[in-house]
């Protein structure tokens, strides 16, 4: 079964940092790309990042870039967004999602989402 | 970066009605795009890929179409499990972008 679960979100205050983890089970990383996808509170989705499926490939929504970084561990079909100097702005939850080239690239399959608050 | 600008932001319509949502993309993206339902509290849901293609387990009653700069989504037979807001996205062009969102209540 193919499922994507996030984790790592939680309360933090504006400056500090989180990283936020991605488990893909039922495919392999190797194959697919994966981006994480926000959604601030009563709001639509914003792209956040991506990493493309031989990790060789990576880039940054404008408010992200400079202070997030997306990585992957191969091993444990994971993927990871460390998100550095957090702003009361990025609190959202946040989504995983893989991008199936075989499908017109269209995000076809979504972990549940882990919510980021930052507050002080 | 290619805006996409979603039309209307809410519809009402009642049950076994019909509505249609459309996306507009600021450039030519011809058909890499997609439309995603999300329902209050989970994650969105891929609808609709290259866009007028459903995947196997969405229902028939929901048609994407257009080409080029202007799309729309129909529902038929509208259920009360389609209340939901909808999405469309080009994902294919950096950044993928997405629209702002249709929320459709079922009377």
């Amino acid at each position: 079964q193919v499922q994507l679960v996030e984790s790592g979100g939680g309360v933090v205050q504006p400056g500090t940092s989180l990283r936020l983890s991605c488990v893909a089970s039922g495919f392999t990383l190797k194959s697919y790309d994966v981006h994480w996808v926000r959604q601030a509170p009563g709001k639509g989705l914003e792209w956040v990042a991506f990493i493309s499926y031989d990790g060789t490939k990576k880039d940054y929504g404008d408010s992200t870039r400079g202070r997030f970084t997306i990585s992957r561990d191969i091993s444990k079909n994971t993927v990871y967004l460390q998100m550095n100097r957090l702003r009361v702005e990025d609190t959202a939850v946040y989504y995983c999602a893989r991008q199936n080239s075989g499908n017109y690239d269209a995000f076809d399959e979504w972990g549940q989402g882990t919510m980021v608050v930052v507050s002080s | 970066d290619i805006q996409m600008t979603q039309s209307p932001s809410f519809v009402s319509a009642s049950v076994g009605g019909s509505v249609t949502i459309t996306c507009r993309a600021s450039q030519d993206i011809g058909t890499w795009l997609a439309w995603y339902q999300q329902k209050p509290g989970r994650a969105p849901n891929l609808l609709i890929y290259g866009a007028s293609s459903l995947p196997i387990v969405v229902p028939s009653r929901f048609r994407g179409s257009g080409s080029g700069r202007d799309f729309t989504l129909t529902i038929s037979s509208l259920q009360p499990e389609d209340s939901a807001t909808y999405y469309c996205q080009q994902p294919n062009t950096f950044p993928p972008t997405f629209g702002g969102g249709t929320k459709v209540e079922i009377k």
